[in-house]
C-alpha cells in the first residue's frame, strides 16, 4: 500500500470548517483514498472514500487533486464531537488498512 | 453503514489464562475479517487477516499459536489470546468488509475489546 503523510495535529474552532490535508504521492491507479477517524477508546469510524472524483456525504467532503497525489478532508462545520484522530489511508478495496499516525484534530469552543 | 460488533468490550484476566474475543458482522456477510491491536498512544497495527473457511494469514511478528483465529461462518470471527501475559494487554479491534459486488467498498470496524492481563 502507498504511504500517507499527515500533520500530527490541528486545531479548529467550533462551527468553522476543518480542512485536513493528506499527501499520498506514491498512490497507484487502483488504490482508493479512505478517511477514518477514531475517538478515544473506540473503534475507527468510516468517514468517506474516493478514487478520482471529489466526494461528499453527510459527514464530510473529500477533495482529491487531479494527479491524485494529495487530498483534503473537509468537515464543513466542526463540532466538539469531531475531536478525534483522523486517518488518511490509501488501499485497494479488498485489503487490510495500513493505519499511519493520523492527525489529531482538536475542536475548541 | 454496516454494523460490526465485538464481545466482550472489556476483559480482565490473570496471567496464563486464555481469552476469546468475538467479532460479528450484524447485517452483512463478511468473507474477510481483519484483526488489529492498538497499544496506548499508538496507531492500529494489523495482526491477521481472517478468511471464512480457511486459515488466517498472520502479519510478521504475530505468533499464530498464541493468537488463534477462527472464522467459522460468514458473520463470526473469533480471536483467542492463549496463555495471556501482561504484555498482551491492548485494545483489540476487528473489521469486516462486505463482499465484492455489494454496495459498500469500505471496511467497518467493531467498537474494540480492551484486554488487561494482570
Amino acid at each position: 500500500d502507498a504511504k500517507t503523510t499527515q500533520p500530527p495535529s490541528m486545531d479548529c474552532a467550533e462551527g468553522r470548517a476543518a480542512n485536513l490535508p493528506c499527501n499520498h504521492s506514491t498512490i497507484s491507479g487502483n488504490e482508493y483514498v479512505y478517511w477514518y477517524r477514531q475517538i478515544h477508546s473506540q473503534g475507527p469510524q468510516y468517514i468517506i472514500h474516493g478514487l478520482k472524483n471529489n466526494e461528499t456525504n453527510e459527514m464530510a467532503s473529500l477533495i482529491i487533486t487531479e494527479d491524485r497525489k494529495s487530498s483534503t478532508l473537509i468537515l464543513p462545520h466542526a463540532t466538539l464531537r469531531d475531536t478525534a484522530v483522523y486517518y488518511c489511508i490509501v488501499s485497494d478495496s479488498g485489503y487490510a488498512l495500513n493505519f499511519g499516525k493520523g492527525t489529531s484534530l482538536l475542536v475548541t469552543p | 453503514g454496516a454494523v460490526v460488533s465485538q464481545h466482550p468490550s472489556r476483559v480482565i484476566c490473570k496471567s496464563g489464562t486464555s481469552v476469546k474475543i468475538e467479532c460479528r458482522s450484524l447485517d452483512f456477510q463478511a468473507t474477510t475479517m481483519f484483526w488489529y491491536r492498538q497499544f496506548p498512544k499508538q496507531s492500529l497495527m494489523l495482526m491477521a487477516t481472517s478468511n471464512e473457511g480457511s486459515k488466517a494469514t498472520y502479519e510478521q511478528g504475530v505468533e499464530k499459536d498464541k493468537f488463534l483465529i477462527n472464522h467459522a461462518s460468514l458473520t463470526l470471527s473469533t480471536l483467542t489470546v492463549t496463555s495471556a501475559h501482561p504484555e498482551d494487554s491492548s485494545f483489540y479491534i476487528c473489521s469486516a468488509r462486505p463482499p465484492s459486488g455489494s454496495s459498500y467498498n469500505e471496511q467497518f470496524f467493531g467498537p474494540g475489546t480492551r484486554l488487561t492481563v494482570l
